[in-house]
Formats: C-alpha cells, sequence, structure tokens
C-alpha cells in the first residue's frame, strides 16, 4: 500500500484523558502536514514537518498538542487533557515537492465526551 | 479571515450536463490554486491545479479557470457522472518559510442526479 496510512480511524475518549493519533507518510515523501477538519468547515494546517524538523506551528495548535516526526519517517499527533472543542477529523498529508497536491490520509476521526 | 470562499455549500446538476463549481479568494500572494475532491470516511485527493500565470487548466473532464483581477476561480466538470458526487474543497498555496502553505476553502457538495 502506498497510501497515507492513519491510525486509529476512529477514537472516543472522556474529556480530561491524553490521545494520541499515528500518521505513516508515502515513503518518499519528505513533508508531512497535519489539519484538523470540523463539521462544515474545510482542512485547518495544524503544523508541518520537513523530514524530522517541524518547521511550522499554526496558532490553532494550543500547548495541549504536540507533534512529532522521529527520524522523519512516520508521524505522532498527542493531545493532552482532551476538551469537547478538540472533537474533529484529524488528517495527515504528505508530499514530496510543493506545489502540487498533497496526498491525505483518511483521518482519524475524534470524538471527545 | 476566510481567505479562501466558497459560497455555495452545495450543488445539484443532472447527468450529462456541466457542474461549475465557484470559488473566490481575497490573498493576492497566493501562487497556486487546486481542486480537491472527497468522499464520505475518505481524505480529500488532488484534482487539478493551476498556477496564477495561467488562466486555465484542463485534464480531462475537468477544467480549471482562474481570473485573478476578480479573485475567483471555477472548476468545470463536463460531462458530470453520478461518480462525481462528492464535497469539492477548493485550495490556495503561498510559499511560506520554505514551503507552500495550502488555506482551504470550506467545501462545496456536489450531487450528480442520475
Amino acid at each position: 500500500d502506498t497510501g497515507v496510512s492513519q491510525n486509529p480511524r476512529h477514537k472516543i475518549t472522556k474529556r480530561g484523558q491524553n490521545v494520541t493519533f499515528r500518521c505513516d507518510p508515502i515513503s518518499e515523501h519528505n513533508r508531512l502536514y497535519w489539519y484538523r477538519q470540523t463539521l462544515g468547515q474545510g482542512p485547518e494546517f495544524l503544523t508541518y514537518f520537513q523530514n524530522e524538523a517541524q518547521l511550522e506551528k499554526s496558532r490553532l495548535l494550543s500547548d495541549r498538542f504536540s507533534a512529532e516526526r522521529p527520524k522523519g519517517s512516520f508521524s505522532t499527533l498527542e493531545i493532552q487533557r482532551t476538551e469537547q472543542g478538540d472533537s474533529a477529523m484529524y488528517l495527515c498529508a504528505s508530499s514530496l515537492g510543493d506545489p502540487f497536491g498533497y496526498t491525505f490520509g483518511s483521518g482519524t476521526r475524534l470524538t471527545v465526551v | 479571515d476566510q481567505q479562501v470562499k466558497q459560497n455555495s455549500p452545495s450543488l445539484s446538476v443532472q447527468e450529462g450536463r456541466i457542474s461549475i463549481l465557484n470559488c473566490d479568494y481575497t490573498n493576492s500572494m497566493f501562487d497556486y490554486f487546486l481542486w480537491y475532491k472527497k468522499y464520505p470516511a475518505e481524505g480529500p485527493t488532488f484534482l487539478i491545479s493551476i498556477s496564477s500565470i495561467k488562466d486555465k487548466n484542463e485534464d480531462g473532464r475537468f477544467t480549471v479557470f482562474l481570473n485573478k483581477s476578480a479573485k475567483h476561480l471555477s472548476l468545470h466538470i463536463v460531462p458530470s457522472q453520478p461518480g462525481d458526487s462528492a464535497v469539492y474543497f477548493c485550495a490556495a498555496s503561498e510559499g511560506s518559510g520554505g514551503y507552500q502553505k495550502v488555506t482551504f476553502g470550506t467545501g462545496t457538495k456536489l450531487q450528480v442526479i442520475p
């Protein structure tokens, strides 16, 4: 499978718990992005990695959010002390070069109850 | 501040007819424009793009038109097919810190009626 893989597909968690999502990009892609999509909205940029370096973070990414991409391969997005407002679809995308089209994964849908 | 706007949340078109999806933007620094298609329970998939130095790009049944003076672009699908039923996102990118930062619109849900 040469696509972008995200796990888990769905996550239901209680408010206040920590959650971690994983993204495996296309292997030759050096750029990796996290986006968040809420109902009725388009994807909103969260953060960007080039190889293992996190080069940009959106102001949407509060201090409860942290992302890593060790060794420039897979990436994880952790949300600490989840809030109901964190409920959304979290999308990962990767690309080899800009600007022609990201390849998105199917997303992780987070529900905070 | 919504820099990329899709003012029509939904559109219904008869099979075989033309579908026209519209998008407006406000940031004159955008240098590439892209359209993505999204089916339920899947991530968006890249459809077609256009550079800001062009006014038209065509790929099979899909054509994107760019009017820079009006800060407007549109996606034409001819002929429309039931499999085209999906949410279409307009997106625009600009160079930022060594990469192209992409901003998405809110999407237009297209329904092609057989």
